[in-house]
């Protein structure tokens, strides 16, 4: 069955740090992973994903992943963070062998300190 | 509208009653997923339909649960003789399916239901 972790429940960094938020997945087959950002009161909203091709993928508001098969991760980055990057990040996988669905990981919530 | 939209947003009931949450996805998405998202936990799988069938209901917990989508376009799950552990955010996405599950999903604000 397919899973996903992201072993740490919380991140501090300081405006301007660079940040990174840690996802790593079990999945047959090739998997395609995507990372999502909920905000308080709100929807998931996409952010990137990763299906064939570079393994880093750039996405919305200055973020990017990157692929790695061999550690089958797939950790958010972003160079430079915003007070307003604080919420809580998933990262969710799906697979050819699997369900249409996506497997979420618990979640990662990022506060950004200014 | 632009993105998909559920209502109510929220719903406060009492156990043993009957709810309906309803989800209006992308105009011309075919298909069409409920999530249930409990406190500090990430999205869990309900049901996924293509079109106006149920292509996987294998993520209900019981037969308590029920989703339609009759015209391929607006879903409605429905939920009878409420728990109090039904009590969660529930969420709807919708894709385009042409290329399977490498598709992105898009998800709606959610129903707060609370169960008295």
């Amino acid at each position: 069955a397919q899973s996903v972790a992201q072993p740490e429940d919380q991140v501090n960094v300081a405006e301007g740090n660079p940040l990174t938020v840690k996802c790593t997945y079990s999945v047959s087959g090739n998997p395609y992973l995507f990372w999502y950002v909920q905000y308080p009161n709100r929807g998931l909203q996409f952010l990137l994903k990763y299906i064939t091709g570079d393994n880093l993928v750039k996405g919305s508001y200055g973020f990017e992943a990157e692929f790695n098969k061999s550690q089958t991760s797939f950790h958010l980055k972003k160079p430079s963070a915003l007070v307003s990057d604080s919420a809580l990040y998933f990262c969710a996988v799906s697979g050819d062998n699997y369900g249409q669905n996506f497997v979420f990981g618990p979640g990662t919530r990022l506060s950004v300190l200014p | 509208g632009a993105g998909v939209s559920q209502t109510p947003s929220n719903k406060v009931t009492e156990k043993g009653k009957y709810v309906e949450l309803r989800c209006d996805p992308i105009s011309g998405h075919t298909a069409l997923y409920w999530y249930r998202q409990s406190l500090g936990q990430g999205p869990e799988f309900l049901i996924y339909f293509q079109g106006t069938g149920a292509a996987d209901d294998s993520g209900l917990p019981n037969d308590r649960f029920f989703a339609v989508r009759p015209e391929g376009s607006v879903s409605t799950l429905k939920i009878q003789r409420t728990e109090r552990g039904d009590s969660a955010v529930y969420l709807c996405a919708s894709s385009s399916t042409v290329g399977g599950p490498q598709e992105t999903q898009y998800f709606g604000p959610g129903t707060r239901l609370l169960v008295l």
